[in-house]
């Protein structure tokens, strides 16, 4: 199994500009979300699905937008990239609905905005 | 807002030791979890433990919880090189997310 693959591992954007990050997961799990990391910031959550259909925001949902029409993929959209959004991104996958089990995590996408 | 809390920042021990690191929250919590991350990779689960355990072990590692005090410890024994990485707790309070704190920084030297 390939586990939780994100798309693209690196990316240079400039201010403005948009793009989509993507995230799929091959294990059939219900439970997906995404992260953003900065230094000295830890993990915060910017988005999440409890299952397709059903998406929630998180910590730091402004200038990101998500949708959830499959069980297997979850992408991230930057509608309007700004430099405060350079930040390593990061999706990952749990079994149920609910985050009370182990997250499997993707490798990351670092994302810098000019 | 940050949920946990994991002290210290960093923790620079020699092959063979023990390293220690503790993780404090704030409010109640279904379950606390800890997570390893090697530089330039994702995070990798280590152990869960849910708030009516106390302890917890996988390996070489041990968890604490104590609910009373809210938080947990982490402890690795007989330390490796290839320990060196960042750790981090995560809470689970109930409400479909999970919490990370800021992360623990380990350097194990040979």
């Amino acid at each position: 199994n390939a586990g939780v693959t994100q798309t693209p591992k690196f990316q240079v954007l400039k201010t403005g500009q948009s793009m989509t990050l993507q995230c799929a997961q091959d294990m059939n799990h219900e439970y997906m979300s995404w992260y953003r990391q900065d230094p000295g910031m830890g993990l915060r959550l910017i988005h999440y699905s409890v299952g397709a259909g059903i998406t929630d925001q998180g910590e730091v949902p402004n200038g990101y937008n998500v949708s959830r029409s499959t069980t297997e993929d979850f992408p991230l959209r930057l509608l309007s990239a700004a430099p405060s959004q350079t930040s390593v991104y990061f999706c990952a996958s749990s079994p149920t609905g609910a985050p009370n089990q182990p997250q499997h995590f993707g490798d990351g996408t670092r994302l810098s905005i000019l | 807002s940050q949920q946990g809390e994991e002290d210290p920042q960093a923790l620079s021990i020699q092959e063979g030791e023990n390293a220690t690191m503790n993780c404090s929250y704030k409010t109640s919590i279904n379950n606390l979890q800890w997570y390893r991350q090697n530089s330039g990779r994702g995070l990798v689960h280590l152990i869960l433990i849910r708030s009516n355990e106390r302890e917890k072990h996988s390996g070489r590692l041990r968890v604490t919880l104590d609910t009373s005090k809210k938080s947990s410890s982490l402890l690795i024994t007989a330390s490796r090189a290839a320990d060196t990485a960042s750790y981090f707790c995560a809470t689970d309070e109930g409400y479909s997310t999970l919490t990370f704190g800021k992360g623990t920084m380990l350097l194990v030297s040979p």
